[in-house]
């Protein structure tokens, strides 16, 4: 079993929807939670941090940590046809331990 | 600033040589991170430098593989006798070396290595 395990998709909404991603995780040793966006062959970029359960806002994303189940989930609304990417779950003591990616199209 | 560079973008090799993939850090990240991105999967941990260290190489998938970081700037990751399995994007990540929020990782754009 991966210590991080994400949602495979991929996921294709229209414009204006409202996407949901998440990633279950095992070790509890993870105290860093983060989200990546990565566009086709770029290198992945940080887009939302967490370290403790609960809740953060950054203008349509929000992202949820929920360290009792494992569990994490990110959020964005209104979605734009920008979006699209692959988008990266990933844990950290210090290194990162990343998700498999679930790829989202946002349709104009 | 300057993000994260790395050379070369793309290498094609036959299945037998020897690679270097070289990547430039944020200048002041004290942080190396090198990651291997196979298609259609997340990234995944190969080493880490704290300075000129290696902190931790548990992530190297064999000893074909070495890296090395000798002024605490650069570094370039070795690969001998290459393998078709080897073929990936290998990503390299830097940091300012803190905790936290502070620790955030900066990736470059990747060398796409093609073994054939």
């Amino acid at each position: 079993q991966k210590e991080v395990e994400q949602d495979p998709g991929p996921l294709s909404v229209p414009e204006g929807a409202i996407v949901s991603l998440n990633c279950t995780y095992s070790n509890s040793a993870f105290q860093y939670f983060m989200w990546y966006r990565q566009y086709s062959r770029k290198g992945p970029e940080l887009l939302m941090y967490t370290y403790s359960s609960g809740n953060k806002e950054d203008g349509r994303f929000t992202a949820q940590v929920d360290k009792s189940s494992k569990y994490i989930s990110l959020f964005i609304r209104d979605s734009q046809p920008s979006d699209s990417a692959t988008y990266l779950c990933a844990m950290a003591s210090y290194k990162l331990s990343f998700g498999a990616g679930t790829t989202v199209t946002v349709r104009a | 600033g300057a993000g994260v560079s790395q050379t070369p973008s793309n290498k094609v090799t036959e299945k037998g040589k020897y690679v270097e993939l070289r990547c430039d850090p944020i200048s002041g990240h004290t942080a190396l991170y090198w990651y291997r991105q196979s298609l259609g999967q997340g990234p995944e941990f190969l080493i880490y430098f704290q300075g000129t260290g290696a902190a931790d190489d548990s992530g190297l998938p064999n000893d074909r593989f070495f890296a090395v970081r000798p002024e605490g700037s650069v570094s370039t990751l070795k690969i001998q006798r290459t393998e078709r399995g080897d073929s990936a994007v290998y990503l390299c990540a830097s940091s300012f070396g803190g905790t936290g929020e502070a620790d955030t990782q900066y990736f470059g754009p990747g060398t796409r290595l093609t073994v054939l």
